[in-house]
């Protein structure tokens, strides 16, 4: 089974320093990993994806991803946050070896970023 | 390019009642899937369609009916609605499998029932 689990509830961050939102997860197999923002009354939208490759993943609106296989962990990063990232960030996860299966997502994490 | 479209946007069932939530995409995506999202839980999947006629149980899939006669559309299909049900409930579509290409997400429906 997969599983995602994203440990804070809530991020609180000042405009301008860097932030971190946490991931972790659990498969059998090797994962894919994604990261996603919600917006108030808005669906998801994807912010980046790890699949293979490079451990450090750039993706939408300057944040990036590290994967750090060891730790089973896939944290969220942007070096200078904006009051227009406070969103509702998720991580989902995929284990490749699993035959098909569908996306498993993390309960979300709030991120307020005060100006 | 409308994306992934939902209607209604709001509404409000009483117990027992039935409805039919609609989900429509434009960008000829095999994949598509509902999930309902509650407080503090993150999404659950309900059901999924790997291509039109083709349909399959997620996580959730009790007190709801899909089917997938067109590659755009999948509807969610609730018989006898209950106040579990109620949730906000999203469609998502993508070009293949969920696991290597991203899911694109509809607005949502926000469902009460009473």
């Amino acid at each position: 089974a997969q599983s995602v689990a994203q440990p804070e509830d809530q991020v609180n961050v000042a405009e301008g320093n860097p932030l971190t939102v946490k991931c972790t997860y659990s498969v059998s197999g090797n994962p894919y990993l994604f990261w996603y923002v919600q917006y108030p009354n808005r669906g998801l939208q994807f912010l980046l994806k790890y699949i293979t490759g490079d451990n450090l993943v750039k993706g939408s609106y300057g944040f990036e991803a590290e994967f750090n296989k060891s730790q089973t962990s896939f944290h969220l990063k942007k070096p200078s946050a904006l009051v227009s990232d406070s969103a509702l960030y998720f991580c989902a996860v995929r284990d490749m070896n699993s035959g098909y299966s569908t996306l498993t997502f993390g309960k979300g994490t709030m991120l307020l970023v005060s100006p | 390019n409308a994306g992934v479209t939902q209607t209604p946007k709001f509404r409000i069932l009483k117990i027992g009642q039935s409805m039919t939530l609609q989900c429509t995409q434009d960008m000829n995506h095999n994949y598509m899937y509902w999930y309902r999202q509650d407080p503090g839980m993150g999404l659950k999947l309900i059901y999924y369609s790997v291509g039109a006629g083709i349909t399959d149980k997620g996580e959730v899939p009790n007190g709801y009916n899909v089917s997938r006669s067109t590659t755009e559309d999948f509807p969610l299909r609730l018989e006898l609605a209950a106040p579990s049900q109620t949730s906000v409930y999203f469609c998502a579509s993508s070009r293949t499998s969920g696991e290597v290409n991203e899911q694109f997400f509809g607005p949502g429906t926000r469902l009460t029932v009473l």
